[in-house]
């Protein structure tokens, strides 16, 4: 079964940084692509970053120039390095497989 | 950025009733659409792919149709389970992937 955990989440104050991480299991990591995918509290879902399994990185331009994707096959690892953060990055950072079949259970950032 | 438009925002039905909930896409994104479903507390779960094709797992009941820019989530007799916030999504033009604002379906 696929499997993906989140973790990394917490309490920053504006401006400063985060590096959340996603542990894959039960697939061969390296053949898929990743994603992150956030939702502000009571709000709609929004696409954050892709990467693909070669480490071709896509963002949302809101994001563009503070987060930073890359990934580690070696230790089936996601990380998203996110800094100077806005109060605008609130949200449950969720991690999915790149054909959005699989979800992680989120990690909540909150930027206060 | 290809914007996503989903009506009702709210939905109140009864169970065994049929849902119709609509997408409409700023542009064309062919066939390329999705289909997710999010209960309070849980990640979103991914029910039709590619307008039509419902995921593992997904119960006949759920069946998508459309093309070009009008699609549509069809839950042809709603459980009570069925009662959640369903979301469309494009990937046929991205960056960025988008997703439509939601659809809430709720009990009458």
């Amino acid at each position: 079964e696929v499997q993906l955990v989140e973790s990394g989440g917490g309490l920053v104050q504006p401006g400063g940084s985060l590096r959340l991480s996603c542990a894959g299991f039960g697939f061969t990591f390296s053949r898929y692509s990743l994603n992150w995918v956030r939702q502000a509290p009571g709000k709609g879902l929004e696409w954050v970053s892709h990467i693909s399994s070669n480490s071709k990185t896509y963002n949302t331009d809101s994001v563009k120039g503070r987060f930073t994707l890359s990934r580690d096959n070696a230790k089936n690892l996601l990380s998203l390095q996110m800094n100077n953060l806005r109060d605008e990055d609130t949200a449950v950072y969720y991690c999915t497989t790149g054909d959005y079949v699989a979800w992680g259970q989120g990690t909540l950032v909150i930027v206060s | 950025e290809v914007v996503l438009t989903q009506s009702p925002a709210t939905l109140s039905l009864s169970p065994g009733e049929r849902a119709t909930l609509s997408c409409r896409a700023s542009e064309s994104v062919h066939y390329y659409l999705a289909w997710f479903q999010q209960k309070p507390g849980q990640a979103p779960r991914l029910l039709i792919y590619d307008t039509s094709n419902r995921a593992t797992g997904i119960p006949a009941r759920f069946s998508g149709s459309g093309s070009g820019t009008d699609f549509t989530l069809t839950i042809s007799s709603l459980e009570p389970e069925d009662f959640a916030v369903y979301y469309c999504q494009q990937r046929t033009n991205w960056p960025p992937v988008t997703f439509g604002g939601g659809t809430k379906v709720e009990i009458k």
